[in-house]
């Protein structure tokens, strides 16, 4: 069973701001909910980590509601840099803390 | 900059023929993990390195190994690379447990032929 589910693309225009939304409805009490980016040949970077409630830093908003069984990765005014592969990630304490990277979703920023 | 590198970033192997990616990292992370991810798929978890102790995903074929010789460096050896191995493959390190910030490197995109 898959562990995260994401939209697997989305469109948007420069400027706006997109909400990308990640489902885990069988998150574990100690996990914690990561986001990484990557760009086509580069390896992911890690955008924003969160465990509940809200997360701000310079790149992103995380929104994790009082269930904790979704989050959403808020990105503000985005621009054409911003068009890469999201990833949603969630700690699976049965395998030892590791984190399984699901399928993504594929940002198209567009002019 | 402290930083992950892979070398090399290109690889092209015959079928079958022994072939070894590497990775140093200049972060001091106890912690090195090897990713293979093919084609419009997300990254997939082979073993990773906590300090000296190698942990090894269920999954992740025979074929692979690897090794870490010291803090600074891991190897993934493919015994035998059929044509289903070839892929990008991406080296992670991070300090302590997967909950922390993964710093990966640029990937080694293997080809074989």
């Amino acid at each position: 069973l898959a562990k995260t589910t994401q939209p697997i693309s989305m469109d948007s225009y420069e400027g706006q701001e997109v909400n990308i939304t990640c489902s885990h409805n069988n998150i574990a009490t100690n996990d914690y909910i990561t986001w990484y980016q990557q760009f086509p040949s580069q390896g992911p970077r890690f955008i924003i980590q969160g465990y509940k409630t809200k997360v701000t830093n310079e790149v992103a908003s995380l929104f994790i509601p009082a269930d904790r069984k979704s989050s959403t990765l808020s990105l503000p005014r985005v621009s054409l840099s911003d068009t890469a592969v999201y990833y949603c990630l969630v700690g699976d304490t049965n395998a030892g803390n590791m984190l399984t990277f699901g399928g993504g979703t594929r940002l198209m920023v567009k002019p | 900059d402290a930083m992950v590198i892979q070398n090399p970033r290109y690889q092209v192997t015959q079928f079958g023929k022994p072939v070894t990616l590497s990775c140093s990292q200049t972060l001091n992370h106890n912690v090195m993990y090897w990713y293979q991810q093919k084609s419009s798929q997300a990254p997939k978890l082979l073993f990773h390195y906590y300090d000296k102790d190698f942990n090894n995903e269920a999954d992740t074929p025979d074929n692979f190994q690897s090794r870490r010789p010291n803090t600074s460096f891991c190897f993934l050896d493919i015994r035998s690379p059929g044509l289903g191995d070839a892929a990008m493959y991406l080296c992670a390190t991070s300090s302590g447990t997967a909950y922390n910030e993964q710093f990966f490197g640029p990937g080694t995109r293997l080809t074989v032929l």
